[in-house]
This record gives C-alpha cells, structure tokens and sequence, in this order.
C-alpha cells in the first residue's frame, strides 16, 4: 500500500533547477511529507520536511499544494554530486515507522 | 560523519558462519532501524527499536537476530544465512516526536555490505 507515486527516473542538465515530483493524495492532516536522497552505495541522507507550509533549506525548497495531495522538491542549482535516488515519504508525527519505496532516479548530467 | 556509526563496512561470511553487525549512535535518539537494500531494489525494513523494544519486525527470518541492549546501540546477529541474504544492511536511528520534542529525521550510517558465499 503505497503513500506516495514519484516517477522511476529523471534527467536534468547541471546548474538547472531539478523539480520532482511526489502524489500523495492520501496523505492524512497529521502526516508529514519528508524527502530524502541516496547516493550509490552509501545510507540515506535527509534533505528536507514539511506540513503544509513550503520549507526551504541549503540544500532544497520544498513545495506543498494547498490540498496537500502532492509535492515538489525542488534542487535549485543541480550539480553531478546531486545524481542519486530521491524518495518522498509520508510519515505521522510519533510513528516510528519509517517506510521507503523505489523513488526517483535522478541523473545530472554535464 | 552521520552520527549513526556501522561496523564492518564490509562481510564475507559463508553460510555455516555466525557474524553480528553492528551500529552505534551518537545523537541521542530514541528509536533505531535496520534496513536491508539489495541490489536494485528499495529499502527493506527489517526492525524498529522504540527506547530498547522492539516495536516492529517485517517478517524478517528467524536467522536475523536483532539486539538492542540500550538506546545507543543495536546488532544484528546473522547465522546460517543464504546467498540471497548477500546485501547492504543500513541502520539509522531517529527521534520519533512525543510531547515534549518533534520528530527528527533519520540519520544513517554507511552501511555494512554483505556477502554470503
């Protein structure tokens, strides 16, 4: 019972923005909507999470839709070090579980 | 440097072996993961400590043992495993929110990569 749909892939030019998208039109109103990236070979890092309200750190912006059924994670200046697979999670504040689907693959390319 | 530390980074063990991975955690979390990637494929989580309890195991087989002898640390005992056990196993750890203090992300370490011959 997947939470959130992304797509399998994406490829986009380095130094543009990149946006992904992430459907989670099922998501619940105590449910929060976190994005994180992996590297090949390497543990998950956090990038960024939000409610309802769009968020913005150094790595990336986060954009929620007012109905809160989708998201965009935008990475404003993709660089090569930005290759990686990219999962949106949905979670509720106090669950301790934490679930990843298949992501998006996200290729920067020269 | 995750704060989220894993030991060995790498295992070759046969399947007559009896090996334990291990994770310790600086940042004071009290909820801590283990997930398995095999090649191609999503995370699998495995099991979730809550302060110490195991709080979920996903039908994971009997010949994955883990061990959470106190909020810092976690094992996972491995005996006679299969090759299709060969993997990436990542533990994590988190602050998972109560009244007091909001969740945290998930921190993870590097991982142990696992091979089973």
């Amino acid at each position: 019972d997947a939470k959130t749909t992304q797509p399998p892939s994406m490829d986009c030019a380095e130094g543009r923005a990149a946006n992904l998208p992430c459907n989670h039109s099922t998501i619940s109103g105590n449910e929060y909507v976190y994005w994180y990236r992996q590297i090949h070979s390497q543990g998950p890092q956090y990038i960024i999470h939000g409610l309802k309200n769009n968020e913005t750190n150094e790595m990336a912006s986060l954009i929620i839709t007012e109905d809160r059924k989708s998201s965009t994670l935008i990475l404003p200046h993709a660089t090569l070090r930005d290759t990686a697979v990219y999962y949106c999670i949905v979670r509720v504040e106090g669950d301790y579980k934490l679930s990843f689907g298949a992501g998006t693959t996200v290729t920067v390319r020269a | 440097e995750t704060g989220v530390t894993q030991t060995p980074r790498h295992l070759v063990m046969g399947m007559t072996n009896k090996k334990s991975l291990k994770c310790e955690q600086h940042l004071g979390h009290n909820a801590m993961y283990w997930y398995k990637q095999s090649a191609k494929k999503p995370l699998e989580l495995m099991f979730v400590y809550n302060f110490k309890e195991q709080t979920e195991n996903n039908s994971v087989p009997s010949r994955f043992s883990p061990e959470c002898p106190n909020s810092s640390h976690l094992f996972l005992h491995l005996h006679t495993l299969q090759p299709e056990d060969s993997a990436l196993y990542l533990c994590a750890s988190s602050q998972v929110g109560n009244k007091r203090r909001a969740n945290t992300e998930a921190f993870f370490g590097q991982g142990t990569r696992l091979t089973v011959v």
